[in-house]
């Protein structure tokens, strides 16, 4: 089964911090997601990549970055935290663009 | 890129068959249709997937019209377990496409 593994399930940050969120993929897969849900919003697209050290904009980049060093992990970075990014946030990977999304857990942050 | 139009809620009971229609107006010509499944507290887990006419397998079927410009998911006898948000996907054929979920339908099932 493939396995999508977020580093943190609930992490609380002070306003201004740098928070890192951590995904790995053990399937090889090409592509990696970055999605934020929250209530009333669905999934919103922050970042993907297609491949080691490429990065796209989704439909919501801004006060977020992103890094894909190696194939397995894509990481997500928000610079200074803030209130407003408190949320869920989702990563998923899949093999190039099928549609077919493995998604994990999910990371629960709550910015005070 | 395909944006995906989906009720917001829906109620059924029990035993019941379910419907959900996705509108997907401007699909393009290779862009696939995907369904997930989301319970509190998870991530969406994929439930099926298809590109025209009928798909079925143990979960769901999958009804797209000739147009394709809407796609139906059927969920047979439901049970309370079904209860959930469903997203319809349009997957496009590029791989360094965005993939863009609508706001999906919470299902309530009720006994």
């Amino acid at each position: 089964d493939v396995k999508v593994t977020q580093s943190s399930r609930y992490l609380v940050k002070r306003t201004g911090e740098k928070v890192f969120l951590e995904c790995v993929q053990d399937m090889d897969h090409e592509n990696m997601f970055w999605y934020r849900q929250d209530p009333g919003l669905g999934l919103r697209l922050i970042y993907f990549s297609y491949d080691v050290k490429m990065k796209e904009k989704g439909d919501i980049p801004e006060g977020y970055s992103v890094s894909r060093e190696k194939k397995e992990r894509f990481s997500l970075i928000l610079e200074s935290a803030s209130t407003n990014q408190t949320s869920m946030y989702l990563c998923a990977s899949s093999y190039r663009n099928t549609g077919e999304l493995f998604f994990g857990e999910g990371s629960r942050l709550t910015v005070l | 890129l395909a944006k995906t139009t989906q009720p917001i809620s829906m109620d059924s009971y029990e035993g019941q068959e379910v419907n959900i229609t996705c509108s997907h107006n401007n699909i393009a010509t290779n862009d696939y249709i995907t369904w997930y499944q989301q319970f509190p507290s998870q991530g969406p887990r994929f439930i099926i997937q298809g590109y025209k006419t009928k798909v079925t397998n143990e979960v769901a079927s999958l009804f797209i019209p000739a147009d394709r410009k809407s796609s139906t998911l059927s969920l047979p006898r439901v049970s309370l377990s079904d209860t959930a948000v469903y997203y319809c996907l349009v997957a496009p054929s590029s791989n360094t496409g965005k993939l863009i979920f609508g706001q999906g339908t919470t299902l309530q099932v009720k006994p």
